[in-house]
């Protein structure tokens, strides 16, 4: 089963709109962390925003914020008054216990979901 | 330097050669991981070091790949024998807890 899911290949947003970018995971572990990343077409990968499963709020970085719904495994991007500079790949990725469960292991990054903001 | 570094930036190489792909970690980050990236794809685990733990090499897609971390900073990921399906961007993250991406390095097999 894929471990994250990004169910939008693209999307679409006007300026100074806001966009929701979707991102569901699977995992049984408890404790493990959400991340977002920006991959513009320069090719670098940028953090943007870090949700821990038992942070009980939602983690907000700038115009990013990030609505975590444990319960349905959902950790979707929000990025408020998008901005033509917000055209990018944008990639969900999560990192679980490792088998031991004494550390966290690898990052594992979802597909992807390519944004386009239109003047 | 404050991020993460790669060399070199660009690499293009024979088929058959051999590779040596150098990630430099931010100073303090216990974790360091691999991935590479095909035009317009994800990014593929390759291998992950976590402190003095072993590393985590069930992503390494044949045993012509390895990497190692010298003193527990600086990463070496070797391609030996290379082939043209090798071609791809090879990214570096380190991190404490999240991870931050080095810019990667292109690697070209003719």
């Amino acid at each position: 089963a894929q471990k994250i899911t990004q169910t939008q290949p693209g999307m679409f947003v006007q300026e100074k709109e806001a966009v929701t970018l979707d991102c569901t995971y699977d995992t049984s572990d408890q404790s493990y962390g959400l991340f977002w990343y920006k991959q513009p077409s320069s090719g670098e990968m940028i953090f943007l925003i870090y949700q821990g499963s038992y942070d009980e709020q939602n983690a907000t970085e700038g115009r990013y914020s990030l609505n975590f719904q444990k319960a349905r495994k959902s950790a979707n991007l929000v990025i408020s008054a998008s901005q033509l500079g917000d055209s990018a790949m944008y990639f969900c990725a999560m990192r679980e216990l490792n088998a031991g469960g004494t550390s966290y292991g690898k990052l594992t990054f979802g597909q992807g979901t390519i944004l386009t903001v239109h003047p | 330097g404050a991020g993460v570094s790669q060399s070199p930036s660009n690499k293009v190489t024979e088929k058959g050669k051999d590779v040596e792909l150098r990630c430099d970690p931010i100073s303090g980050h216990t974790a360091l991981y691999w991935y590479r990236q095909s035009l317009g794809q994800g990014l593929e685990f390759l291998i992950y070091f976590q402190g003095n733990s072993a590393p985590d090499k069930s992503g390494l897609p044949s045993d012509r790949f390895s990497a190692e971390r010298t003193g527990g900073s600086v990463s070496t990921l070797t391609i030996q024998r290379t082939q043209q399906e090798d071609s791809a961007v090879y990214l570096c993250a380190s991190s404490l807890a999240g991870g931050f991406f080095g810019p990667g390095t292109r690697l070209t097999v003719l």
